[in-house]
């Protein structure tokens, strides 16, 4: 079964912190993706990776960052944590091999005050 | 830009009651289509997808989609729900290796 952890379930951060989320797959896929979820607005695309080292922004990139130095491994990155960053954050993965379907995370609910 | 229009924010229904869920996309080229669903405190997984030939799927469930090109739609359907499907499902569209353009969702409450 394709695995994909994020590194907390619960995460309060203050205004101005920086914040990073970690996200891990154990199913060699090469695409990642951060998403962010929040009630009536859906799932909305912040940044995608498609090989290490390589990032690519989605619809709402402003304030955020990624990093991908390992295949398995991608981290959105908060630099300046806002209160209108406080949402339900989102990991997946897929592989080209398997038609693009995605596997999510279990999400990190981030609250930031 | 693909976008997905899910038109029911939130349904409510009865057990055994027959269940469809819009969706349309806006690209009119090759696409791929997907239903995911989310149960309460759980992870977003796969219903069912869609990316060529019959274009009516089965997924898990008891769930099935139809795939209508002239229409550009991909509704969900079940016959007859249950208290278990309570939860929110999300029609997402791509194209090739593009990432995943999803609708803003539908939540299901089958009350008993």
């Amino acid at each position: 079964d394709v695995k994909v952890t994020q590194s907390s379930r619960y995460l309060v951060k203050r205004t101005g912190e920086k914040v990073f989320l970690e996200c891990v797959q154990d199913m060699d896929h090469e695409n990642m993706f951060w998403y962010r979820q929040d009630p009536g607005l859906g799932l909305r695309l912040i940044y995608f990776s498609y090989d290490v080292k390589m990032k690519e922004k989605g619809d709402i990139p402003e304030g955020y960052s990624v990093s991908r130095e390992k295949k398995e491994r991608f981290s959105l990155i908060l630099e300046s944590a806002s209160t209108n960053q406080t949402s339900m954050y989102l990991c997946a993965s897929s592989s080209v091999r398997m038609e693009n379907e995605q596997f999510f995370g279990p999400g990190t609910r981030l609250t930031v005050l | 830009a693909q976008s997905v229009s899910q038109h029911n924010h939130h349904v409510i229904l009865s057990e055994a009651a027959s269940l469809e869920l819009g969706c349309n996309y806006s690209y009119g080229g090759t696409v791929n289509l997907f239903w995911y669903v989310q149960y309460p405190g759980q992870h977003l997984q796969l219903l069912l997808k869609y990316f060529s030939g019959d274009p009516l799927v089965k997924g898990i469930k008891g769930f099935e989609a139809e795939f209508i090109k002239s229409k550009f739609s991909f509704n969900l359907r079940k016959p007859s729900v249950q208290w278990s499907d309570t939860a929110e499902y999300f029609c997402a569209v791509n194209t090739g290796n593009t990432p995943l353009v999803f609708g803003k969702g539908t939540r299901l409450s089958v009350i008993a």
